[in-house]
């Protein structure tokens, strides 16, 4: 009940194209969801993140989009570019002094 | 300034030796993880430190010791390595232990044990 599923492993994505990342979860104390994009030789950086209370949040060309009921949240990245290609991480967590549970992560590759 | 800096960045050394990792965040945040990314890039907590005080110490073998000197401080101390301890281990700050704060990562060491 503490997993995060992230699907798709790999992706690859024309120059201009959508992509989309996709996770579920079971637990539904959860209460914060984020995403961590990583670049190869560094760290993951966060992203973007989202609350339950909305069920979109938009920054730039990233959108998270959240489906309480169906226990699921995506990232969308619009007009994709190479320098988009990272390997993102979306994870959850409930409440205070819990610790985030982390996707197994998705290599993007945008093709140019 | 580099926010959460961590050293050495390549660390490659023989099964049974002992080696360190340093550890040192500028943000004035509470709150100091060591994290360990396989080959596969799945990311799992070893530890975390709030304010210099332990809070979670996930199954780890105790080879590995952690020590934090100070809150802009946090070490990782690895005893007798194995093979299977090559990895890249990153250094996270975040200004409390809320889950819900962001974490900052350093750049990573990559450990090689041969």
């Amino acid at each position: 009940q503490q997993q995060v599923k992230q699907s798709p492993q790999s992706l690859i994505v024309q120059k201009g194209g959508i992509s989309i990342i996709n996770c579920a979860y079971e637990n539904t104390a959860f209460d914060y969801f984020p995403w961590y994009q990583q670049f190869p030789g560094k760290g993951p950086a966060l992203l973007i993140a989202i609350r339950p209370d909305v069920s979109e949040k938009k920054e730039g060309r990233f959108t998270i989009s959240f489906n309480k009921s169906a226990k699921q949240f995506s990232l969308h990245i619009m007009d994709s570019q190479p320098g988009d290609s990272a390997t993102y991480f979306c994870a959850a967590s409930r409440g205070s002094n819990y610790q985030l549970i982390w996707g197994a992560g998705t290599k993007l590759i945008i093709k140019p | 300034d580099t926010a959460v800096s961590q050293t050495p960045k390549y660390l490659v050394t023989q099964m049974g030796n002992d080696k360190s990792i340093k550890c040192e965040q500028n943000l004035g945040h509470d709150t100091m993880y060591w994290y360990k990314q396989d080959s596969k890039k799945f990311l799992k907590i070893m530890f975390s430190y709030n304010n210099k005080e332990l809070i979670i110490n996930e199954t780890v073998p105790n080879r590995f010791s952690p020590k934090s000197p100070d809150k802009a401080h946090l070490n990782l101390h690895i005893n007798s390595l194995e093979l299977g301890d090559s990895a890249v281990y990153f250094c996270a700050s975040s200004p409390s232990q809320g889950a819900g704060e962001k974490l900052f990562f350093g750049s990573g060491t990559q450990l090689s044990v041969l």
